[in-house]
């Protein structure tokens, strides 16, 4: 069975400042995708970013990229310019088939 | 574009009652599937489909019924209403490849609470 880790029930950061949320994950597939996805209050899930595991290159879609170690088995999410708009729920998934595998979540709270 | 449009968005069931959260997709995707959110646990797969006709278990079932008539309706029936599920639905659905299931587009969730 896949699991998925994230260790930071919450976190916080500064405006304009970088953070990095992590994520583990365990399994015995090779090839597969792995995401992060943000929910704020408003309760709705959307995607931040998504990475296939058999591209080398990290991932990146603005201010947001992951460091991804395939052989760690190790997913982070890096905010660069941290907004009051990205005070959220976090969550790492994983799926290797036809079942997508979530993390806890990690509540990360921006500060003016 | 509506996407991913999950009825209804709060709930009040009595312990016993059934109930059907309705979900439907425009998307023309082939997956789709129902979610249960916890405090602290994440999202938990509760049942899936990869088409019509086709429905299978996810990690936490029981409880609960789906079926799949069209690509785009995929149901989920709660039998007799516990207050163990006292939750957040959400009903999700996704492109296939050669890897699996791709990213995961979810409807604005249904909260449920069981009294």
């Amino acid at each position: 069975a896949q699991t998925v880790t994230q260790s930071q029930p919450e976190m916080s950061v500064q405006e304009a400042e970088t953070v990095t949320l992590s994520c583990t994950y365990d399994t015995s597939e090779n090839n597969y995708y792995l995401f992060w996805y943000k929910q704020p209050p408003s309760r709705q899930m959307i995607l931040v970013i998504r990475q296939e595991a058999y591209k080398q290159q990290n991932a990146t879609e603005n201010r947001f990229s992951v460091n991804f170690q395939k052989a760690a088995k190790s997913f982070s999410l890096k905010i660069s310019d941290s907004q009051l708009g990205d005070t959220a729920m976090y969550f790492c998934a994983f799926n290797a088939g036809n079942m997508l595998t979530f993390g806890g979540g990690t509540r990360l709270m921006v500060k003016p | 574009n509506a996407g991913v449009t999950q009825t209804p968005k709060f709930q009040v069931l009595k312990t016993g009652q059934s109930m059907t959260l309705q979900c439907a997709q425009d998307m023309n995707h082939e997956y789709m599937s129902w979610y249960r959110q916890d405090p602290g646990m994440g999202l938990r797969l509760i049942h899936y489909s990869v088409g019509a006709g086709i429905t299978d278990q996810g990690e936490v079932p029981n409880g609960y019924n789906v079926s799949r008539s069209t690509t785009e309706d995929f149901p989920l029936r709660l039998l007799s209403a516990a207050p163990s599920q006292t939750s957040v639905y959400f009903c999700a659905s996704s492109y296939s490849s050669s890897l699996g299931i791709t990213e995961a587009f979810f409807g604005q969730g249904t909260r449920l609470t069981v009294v």
